[in-house]
């Protein structure tokens, strides 16, 4: 069984405030896998994970960026003091099945809006 | 690292139209290719997918794609568009044996004209 839930689905918040999102794939899987898609832009990796570890992290995660995977199951991405700049779609992903080809499964993204 | 073109940012068509959207990539090893659709206001889901096997892939909603290799291209078409088929799509590529982390092109907005 397949699906990813993102929340919130929106979110508006004022220069400098802290936001939190957070992943629930339905079923577990050992990776997940966290996106940024901006207007007119196709998804930007960020991070994932393998289980509980954080693998890999893109040069666009930065310092004020944190994500976690207690458990290895849901997924909380950070946002500290945020900027008009994180504006963007957030999107989580899991692998499409057992095989690892790089097969997502996105959920519908968390979208923040920084006044 | 890999990276994704895709050509165009736009494509307008009329309803029953063909429409060929392209997608070229730039790997020095093997990969594997992906085309995903992201309608208004939804998140993205598959469309089709190159593995392995025969070049010529065939989709969900009538979409089919041909991967070709001399070419570094990964082609997405579709005989005959519908009002529906209005979106944005995405093609995607990740090495073969890699971390498999997908990298994504710009995308390429599809708007079918009545």
């Amino acid at each position: 069984d397949t699906g990813v839930s993102q929340n919130p689905r929106h979110k508006i918040t004022k220069r400098g405030q802290n936001v939190t999102f957070r992943c629930d794939p339905i079923s577990e899987h050992n990776r997940l896998y966290w996106y940024r898609q901006t207007l007119g832009q196709g998804p930007e990796f960020l991070t994932y994970f393998q289980n509980e570890a954080q693998l890999e992290k893109s040069r666009l995660l930065s310092d004020r960026f944190s994500a976690e995977r207690p458990k290895g199951s849901f997924s909380t991405l950070e946002i500290q003091r945020t900027e008009q700049g994180d504006s963007a779609m957030y999107l989580c992903a899991t692998p499409f099945g057992s095989a690892n080809t790089g097969e997502l499964f996105f959920g519908e993204g968390s979208r923040l809006t920084v006044l | 690292a890999q990276s994704v073109t895709q050509l165009d940012s736009q494509v307008p068509v009329f309803e029953e139209a063909p429409v060929e959207l392209r997608c070229n990539y730039s790997s020095s090893v093997s990969v594997y290719l992906f085309w995903y659709v992201q309608y208004p206001n939804q998140g993205l889901q598959l469309l089709l997918k190159y593995l392995s096997g025969s070049t010529l892939v065939k989709g969900i909603n009538g979409f089919e794609a041909e991967f070709n290799k001399s070419q570094t291209s990964f082609h997405l078409r579709k005989p005959s568009v519908h009002i529906s088929d209005t979106a944005e799509y995405f093609c995607a590529v990740t090495i073969s044996g890699g971390s498999y982390i997908p990298t994504f092109g710009r995308g390429t907005s599809l708007i079918v004209h009545p």
